[in-house]
């Protein structure tokens, strides 16, 4: 059973450009969690979706980011025309339900130059 | 919402000696207290949980406690070595629909 899968690893873009970001649950995980984290910093929650619904996005700045976790396929996280302060580790995790073991992918580094 | 205070920020102890980190919750509905190793550069692995049922969990080294009516759980670690320096992250989730709520992270430096 393989872990958490978050592609790409690493992703440099532009001012203004578009960055995605991929999370692929575990298996027989249905719940995503989506978190930022800034270097020497704590986890900062984004959003919470299970599939086909976004139960919490409390944590997502309401311009330029959305989520979504379709029945078919990974998790996407879009940020629209980057700046500079998106640059960050964006962390995905999954659990079976919603009160248990939530495991983490390796993270996206999203780079804005 | 859930909010979960974490201390000390930073910690440093000799190798062998104990660490223990504090956190207390807000949320007296939360019943799920996972507790995350991170790593320089690394992902955040889960190393011990406790469910609100049960009062301590003790894993090797690691031993989780946990007051409900204080709300405040912690995290010791015993006999501490070099490669338990990390940081770490206590977290807090109630019931279906509530998202996982993060402390802040307690940075561990265990000296030789």
């Amino acid at each position: 059973n393989a872990g958490v899968m978050q592609n790409p690893r690493h992703l440099v873009r532009r001012r203004g450009q578009e960055a995605r970001l991929r999370c692929s649950p575990m298996k027989g995980h249905s719940h995503v969690y989506w978190y930022r984290q800034l270097p020497e910093e704590g986890l900062k929650f984004m959003v919470y979706l299970q599939k086909e619904n976004i139960i919490d996005e409390s944590g997502m700045p309401k311009e330029r980011f959305s989520a979504e976790f379709p029945k078919e396929g990974p998790s996407i996280l879009r940020i629209q025309q980057v700046v500079r302060g998106d640059s960050a580790a964006y962390f995905c995790a999954s659990s079976r339900i919603a009160d248990t073991e939530a495991f983490f992918g390796q993270g996206t580094r999203l780079t804005v130059v | 919402g859930e909010n979960v205070e974490q201390h000390p920020s930073t910690l440093s102890v000799q190798e062998g000696d104990s660490a223990v980190i504090k956190c207390t919750y807000s949320d007296s509905a939360s019943n799920y207290f996972p507790w995350y190793k991170q790593e320089l550069g690394k992902r955040p692995q889960l190393i011990i949980d406790i469910r609100s049922n049960v009062g301590e969990k003790k894993d090797q080294r690691i031993a989780v406690t946990l007051n409900k009516t204080a709300k405040h759980f912690s995290l010791h670690i015993t006999e501490t070595q070099p490669e338990d320096s990390a940081v770490y992250f206590c977290a807090a989730t109630g019931a279906a629909g509530n998202k996982l709520t993060f402390g802040g992270g307690t940075r561990v430096l265990v000296k030789p």
